[in-house]
């Protein structure tokens, strides 16, 4: 059974510095990996797709990274800013029906 | 832009009550997905449709049904809502399975079980 995994669950970083983020998952036969972002409050925005045969995806100051064989993903945050201050959720697409496996989320702090 | 809406953002039903949640979406994609969230739980996969009139249950399927009757429109059914229902509800859509598809979601409906 696939599970999905981030760490740290809370992060808490200074305006301006540069942050990764995990996404570990148990089963490497994935079709693709999703990061989503959510406000307090609000649904999910997709922010990369990242299939399976991809190692990375970039989106402006975010970039994603792909290692099926160790089963792991990261979000690359650059430059952060207080506006970045969200939930950011991984999710992974295991079987040919579309549904997604989500971790529990990092919720992320960005200070002025 | 894909744009999936949610009838209602926040909705206050009582025990017992049937509740309709609708989710529309216009992007004339196949797939669509009923999730609920709940703190220390995550997202749970409720429901979910790859075509009009098909539907599949997901982990937590137990005092929910479905309905899809056209294309665009998917709507969750609490037949006879319960407290333990309280939560965030999340409608998504996609495009067909095998294909890129990437899960885009609605604003969510905040309900309430009294």
């Amino acid at each position: 059974k696939q599970e999905v995994t981030q760490i740290p669950a809370a992060l808490s970083v200074p305006e301006g510095e540069n942050l990764v983020l995990n996404c570990s998952f148990t089963d490497s036969a994935i079709y693709n990996l999703q990061w989503f972002r959510q406000d307090p409050g609000k649904g999910l925005t997709s922010l990369l797709l990242i299939q399976s045969s991809q190692r990375e995806q970039t989106s402006g100051r975010l970039n994603a990274s792909l290692d099926k064989s160790s089963g792991r993903s990261t979000l690359y945050i650059a430059a952060s800013q207080p506006g970045d201050s969200a939930t950011y959720l991984c999710a992974v697409r295991s079987g040919n029906t579309g549904k997604l496996i989500f971790g529990q989320g990092t919720t992320l702090q960005v200070k002025p | 832009d894909v744009k999936v809406t949610q009838s209602s953002r926040y909705l206050v039903k009582r025990t017992g009550e049937k509740v309709f949640l609708e989710c529309v979406q216009d992007m004339d994609h196949e797939n669509m997905f009923w999730y609920r969230q709940d703190p220390g739980l995550g997202l749970r996969l409720i429901y979910f449709s790859y075509d009009v009139k098909m539907k599949e249950k997901g982990d937590i399927p137990e005092g929910y049904s479905v309905s899809r009757e056209k294309k665009e429109r998917f709507s969750l059914i609490l037949e006879s809502a319960s407290t333990n229902q309280t939560s965030m509800y999340l409608c998504a859509s996609s495009l067909p399975r095998g294909s890129y598809n990437e899960q885009f979601f609605g604003p969510g409906t905040r309900l309430t079980v009294l």
